[in-house]
């Protein structure tokens, strides 16, 4: 049972292009998250989905755009990097029993030159 | 923004002592939630605290929560150097059925406890 798990780990851009960040969960949960979390700024919500084919606006959702194609994957796409976009982007689950409590991965470090 | 505020933005002490941190937010809760950061990692949920709570204990952790002061505070006991890491509050984002799961996160408090 891998939990929440991200790809990749490591990423540097150039401004301008595109990447796309994977979340996959293997614990059958409805709601996934996508956070981005910088020095001093705690953890903002970019975007969430409540179920397969479903996907909404969150605090910061500028620049970024996401697909839920599958209920396991969570997908992150940046069309076009900025560097006010290098920060650690975190992925998170839960479901309706577990509202309260969300399940982070390990997190990618991006870097926008 | 929603975020709250948590105080200190930084810890440091002694194998053995005592840390508190603390938390307000801005909004009506009907739960506030800890979780943990070490250093690279992601966030690992330690304990939930309903707002008709005052009082909750899990191990070396104590949680209290006031609503009508809008604070929390988090009670390390004993801490050990494995200790080490951010703290952040969090509550949930949006009214009841609507929230989804979303939560509102604290600024964080970095512990740092020398062995």
């Amino acid at each position: 049972n891998a939990g929440v798990t991200q790809t990749p780990k490591f990423r540097v851009l150039k401004t301008g292009q595109s990447m796309t960040l994977l979340c996959a969960q293997d614990m059958n949960h409805e709601y996934m998250y996508w956070y981005r979390q910088d020095p001093g700024m705690g953890l903002r919500l970019i975007h969430y989905s409540v179920g397969e084919g479903t996907t909404a606006k969150g605090e910061v959702p500028d620049g970024y755009n996401v697909s839920r194609l599958k209920k396991q994957n969570f997908l992150l796409g940046l069309e076009s990097a900025a560097p006010s976009q290098t920060s650690v982007y975190f992925c998170a689950s839960t479901d309706r029993r577990r509202l309260n409590e969300q399940f982070f991965g390990p997190g990618t470090r991006l870097t926008v030159l | 923004s929603q975020q709250g505020e948590e105080d200190p933005q930084a810890l440091s002490i002694q194998e053995g002592e005592n840390a508190t941190m603390n938390c307000s937010y801005k909004t009506s809760i009907n739960n506030l939630q800890w979780y943990r950061q070490n250093s690279g990692r992601g966030l690992v949920h330690l304990i939930l605290i309903r707002s008709n709570e005052r009082e909750k204990h899990s191990g070396r952790l104590r949680v209290t929560l006031d609503t009508s002061k809008k604070s929390s505070s988090l009670l390390i006991t004993a801490s050990r150097a494995a200790d080490t890491a951010s703290y952040f509050c969090a509550h949930p984002r949006g009214a009841g059925g609507t929230s989804y799961g979303k939560l509102t996160f604290g600024q964080g408090t970095i512990l740092t406890v020398h062995p």
